[in-house]
């Protein structure tokens, strides 16, 4: 069956320090992986896109990487402060297809 | 406006009513898309429309679910006879054509309740 999965529900980490978030798939071939950030009560917002033929995108303090072998995604924001906390999502769009397939996010606060 | 708005923010409602819930999507935005939160699930794709073409329908999960897209703006996601099972957040976006490689922008989506 298809699986989009998403390391852990929450992860807890100091200020300043890397938090690193990881998204996993099986059975899916995406010809894109996007990541979304999501505030309590609030819709997705999107952050960055990469492509199947791409190993790494940056963006300022945010970092992914994308390996289509071991069918996974890493999410890093560098320089972590408090208000990097929300739960960020990931989403797969395979080639053909109109929708996002999304995981189910990981919770992440960033203590001071 | 400048972003998708959605309407109502909440919706409480009886079991076996008649839901509408709206969606105004960015100007010139022809692309959009309903997705469906549930707690502890990941969002969950309902309906897609682009530009004039026939909707795709694939993530409706029964025929009570149907959708409209009039004049290729304003979208309305219509439930019929609600169940409890139907309590969720609502959630619109749209993208600028619909490809694979643009971001989709959201709503703040509907919370339905169902009694």
């Amino acid at each position: 069956s298809q699986k989009i999965e998403q390391n852990s529900e929450a992860l807890n980490i100091q200020e300043g320090k890397t938090a690193t978030l990881t998204c996993n798939y099986t059975n899916y071939s995406p010809a894109y992986l996007q990541w979304y950030r999501q505030d309590p009560g609030r819709g997705p917002v999107f952050l960055l896109l990469i492509r199947e033929n791409e190993k790494e995108k940056r963006k300022e303090r945010l970092k992914v990487t994308f390996d289509t072998t071991l069918k996974q995604s890493l999410f890093h924001i560098t320089a972590s402060q408090p208000a990097d906390s929300a739960t960020y999502l990931c989403a797969l769009v395979t080639a053909g297809a109109n929708n996002l397939f999304f995981g189910t996010g990981t919770r992440l606060t960033v203590i001071p | 406006g400048a972003g998708v708005s959605q309407s109502p923010s909440n919706k409480v409602t009886e079991k076996g009513k008649d839901v509408e819930l709206r969606c105004d999507p960015i100007s010139g935005h022809t692309a959009l898309y309903w997705y469906r939160q549930s707690l502890g699930q990941g969002l969950e794709f309902l309906i897609y429309f682009q530009g004039n073409s026939a909707p795709d329908k694939s993530g409706l999960p029964s025929d009570r679910f149907s959708a409209e897209r009039t004049g290729g703006s304003v979208s309305t996601l219509t439930i019929q006879r609600t169940q409890q099972e139907d309590s969720a957040v609502y959630l619109c976006a749209s993208s600028l054509d619909g490809r694979s490689n643009q971001p989709q922008h959201f709503g703040d989506g509907t919370r339905l309740s169902i009694l």
